[in-house]
């Protein structure tokens, strides 16, 4: 149904280790908006990303950080991982600017920190 | 800050039949959008259908409708006619119209399972 991508589909790191996820957003959309879904709960905002710059932020420590490329595909990055980071992320993309914009999301990264 | 409760952890219902999920939501502010999400194993979440808090009107994709209360502050998801596919986790979203970051809230979610 969506364009938007994301890569790896699963990963497994330990504590205190870092790790970057990637999102491709549907052709067209300008915005990337990153969601923590833990286990048996709805996704949590973490981040929107729109024109390269950060746009807004939820309850997220500073050690989970982002980026926007040109081609408005994004990146999530987590540093010090803690146990409590196992989860979903989800990305989804928009287009800021049109009144009836609706997010596309990914099929998700599923993260498991030992 | 805006909140969501989904207040059936699980439902299930017999192939055919109807189903409602409940949905409710606490926002101080009058424009705003709601949504009902499905997400299946695949983990892929899809959106079932939209409602914009200005319109009054119901909002209803074929065998998907919903029940919008303003006042009340209730969005439930009217499910017509199961069908084995509509198994998944639903979530209802809210989503402010305010500018600045468009991001969505969601409830807890509901697991439906569709009994054959």
């Amino acid at each position: 149904e969506t364009g938007v991508t994301q890569s790896p589909t699963h990963l497994i790191k330990t504590r205190g280790q870092q790790v970057t996820l990637r999102c491709s957003s549907q052709s067209g959309h300008n915005t990337v908006s990153w969601y923590q879904q833990a286990l048996g709960q709805g996704p949590q905002f973490i981040f929107q990303y729109y024109r390269e710059e950060e746009n807004g932020r939820g309850n997220f420590p500073p050690r989970f950080s982002g980026l926007q490329f040109p081609n408005y595909s994004s990146e999530l990055n987590v540093n010090a991982l803690e146990l409590d980071d196992s989860a979903l992320y989800l990305c989804a993309s928009s287009l800021t600017g049109q009144p009836t914009t609706r997010e596309f999301f990914g099929p998700g990264t599923r993260l498991t920190v030992l | 800050a805006q909140t969501v409760t989904q207040s059936q952890p699980e439902m299930s219902v017999q192939e055919a039949e109807t189903v409602t999920l409940s949905c409710t939501y606490d926002t101080s502010e009058s424009d705003y959008y709601l949504f009902w999400y499905k997400q299946p194993p695949s983990r892929q979440m899809i959106l079932v259908i939209r409602q914009e808090a200005y319109k009054q009107q119901n909002a209803t994709e074929n065998r998907f409708s919903v029940n919008f209360q303003k006042a009340a502050k209730s969005f439930s998801l009217k499910i017509s006619d199961s069908q084995l596919g509509d198994a998944a986790m639903y979530f209802c979203a809210y989503r402010s119209r305010i500018q600045g970051a468009q991001k969505l809230v969601f409830g807890q979610g509901t697991r439906l399972t569709i009994n054959p």
